[in-house]
């Protein structure tokens, strides 16, 4: 069975700094990878995926997120952050060349301080 | 906004209750779902409508029943709901087979008394 896993319930960053939010995953095969986010009172929107190629993928808003096979993980990276950035952010795999659905981690809640 | 749009965005309803959750979309999409989000929760999916499936997750309680009339609408029937079942229930929509992303619309906060 495949599972996503978001360590932290809640990332605070000081606006302008680098801000990382962890995601790994265990999926059969080669995953697809993709991270939404939400927004207060809106539904998610789709940010950024893995499908095959690069490991760095470049999404949305300036966010990025690397795909490492060795450490099964697909962390959202953004160089410096804004406090509009402030959001839900969910992690989600399937496995590749499949029809199986997405399976979503639990959200980590960003927190932008200015 | 997404294309996708749901409603009502607020419900609140007693146990005894039934009404109807209701999703459209005009993107020419023929994939569409109904999740399930609750606080610190992974999104739970309930229901797939697609040309090449439908699925329901088993654990979902038959108290929620799904309607697909077309592939531009999607319903959630509920009756006799418990408390626990007061959640966001979002739905999305996928435009094809070999297209991943998955378009949400922005939610029915659903509050079972």
């Amino acid at each position: 069975a495949q599972s996503v896993a978001q360590p932290e319930d809640q990332v605070n960053v000081a606006e302008g700094n680098p801000l990382t939010v962890k995601c790994t995953y265990s999926v059969s095969g080669n995953p697809y990878l993709f991270w939404y986010v939400q927004y207060p009172n809106r539904g998610l929107q789709f940010l950024l995926k893995y499908i095959t190629g690069d490991n760095l993928v470049k999404g949305s808003y300036g966010f990025e997120a690397e795909f490492n096979k060795s450490q099964t993980s697909f962390h959202l990276k953004k160089p410096s952050a804004l406090v509009s950035d402030s959001a839900l952010y969910f992690c989600a795999v399937r496995p590749s060349g499949s029809a199986r659905q997405l399976t979503f981690g639990s959200g980590t809640q960003l927190t932008v301080l200015p | 906004e997404t294309g996708v749009t749901q409603t009502p965005r607020h419900l609140v309803m007693g146990m005894t209750n039934k009404k109807s959750l209701k999703c459209e979309q005009h993107l020419g999409h023929n994939a569409m779902y109904w999740y399930k989000q609750s606080a610190k929760k992974p999104l739970e999916l309930m229901f797939v409508y697609s040309l090449e499936e439908r699925v329901e997750n088993n654990s979902v309680p038959s108290r929620f029943s799904p309607e697909c009339p077309n592939s531009s609408h999607l319903f959630l029937h509920l009756h006799t709901l418990q408390p626990e079942d007061s959640a966001l229930y979002l739905c999305a929509s996928r435009p094809g087979q070999g297209t991943n992303e998955q378009f949400f619309g922005p939610g029915t906060r659903l509050t079972v008394l």
